[in-house]
């Protein structure tokens, strides 16, 4: 069974600077994919950022960049000049694939505020 | 259009009614997806359709029933819930059920409350 660990509950930054929010993950599955998503309180869930397990370069979309180590099983989300906008929960998530299908599986989440 | 559309935003019903929740997408995805989300938690899968034919039910209670009469609509009848099933539903969708890159595209959801 695969897992999703995201350590930090929380996450403060001031307005403009950069922030790392960490997601480590396990599984056996030799193809998988990585995702990032934000769910501000209104609570639908955007998509951020995607990585696939065989992408030779590290994901980028605009402000977010995906620092992926395959070795050391981590997939932390960068988001560079943060925006009072960006606060929200931010969520890593891992689709496996099984004999009965793919699966999405989040972590439990980094609360985070952007503080002006 | 990369939209999934929930119906209703909110819904509060008693533990004695029978209520649906409806959503609806028109990407031509073939996977659809039924979550449920408690508060500060993260979202927790509930149902899988693929090509309109159920895949995955992860042991939910069967005051839960899902629906597909479509492709492009998928529906979760309510009945005799309890209030700890008051929670965010949310409805996605993906191109089929292991498709890449970006796979997954999320409804706004709707918060359920039993009273």
């Amino acid at each position: 069974a695969q897992k999703i660990t995201q350590t930090q509950p929380g996450m403060f930054v001031q307005e403009k600077e950069a922030v790392t929010l960490d997601c480590t993950y396990d599984t056996s599955d030799p193809s998988y994919g990585l995702f990032w998503y934000k769910q501000p309180s209104s609570g639908e869930m955007i998509f951020l950022i995607y990585q696939g397990s065989y992408d030779q370069q590290n994901a980028t979309e605009g402000r977010y960049s995906l620092n992926f180590q395959k070795a050391r099983k981590s997939a932390n989300l960068v988001i560079s000049a943060s925006q009072l906008g960006d606060s929200a929960m931010y969520f890593c998530a891992m689709r496996e694939t099984q004999t009965s299908g793919s699966r999405l599986t989040f972590g439990e989440g980094t609360q985070l505020t952007v503080n002006p | 259009d990369t939209e999934v559309t929930q119906t209703p935003k909110h819904l509060v019903m008693g533990m004695t009614n029978k209520k649906s929740l409806k959503c609806e997408q028109h990407m031509g995805h073939r996977a659809m997806y039924w979550y449920k989300q408690k508060a500060k938690k993260p979202p927790e899968l509930m149902f899988v359709y693929s090509y309109e034919k159920l895949s995955i039910n992860e042991s939910v209670p069967s005051r839960f029933s899902p629906e597909c009469p479509n492709s492009s609509l998928l529906n979760l009848h309510l009945h005799a819930l309890q209030p700890e099933d008051s929670a965010l539903y949310l409805c996605a969708s993906s191109p089929d059920w292991a498709s890449v890159p970006t796979g997954w595209y999320f409804g706004p959801g709707t918060r359920l409350t039993v009273t």
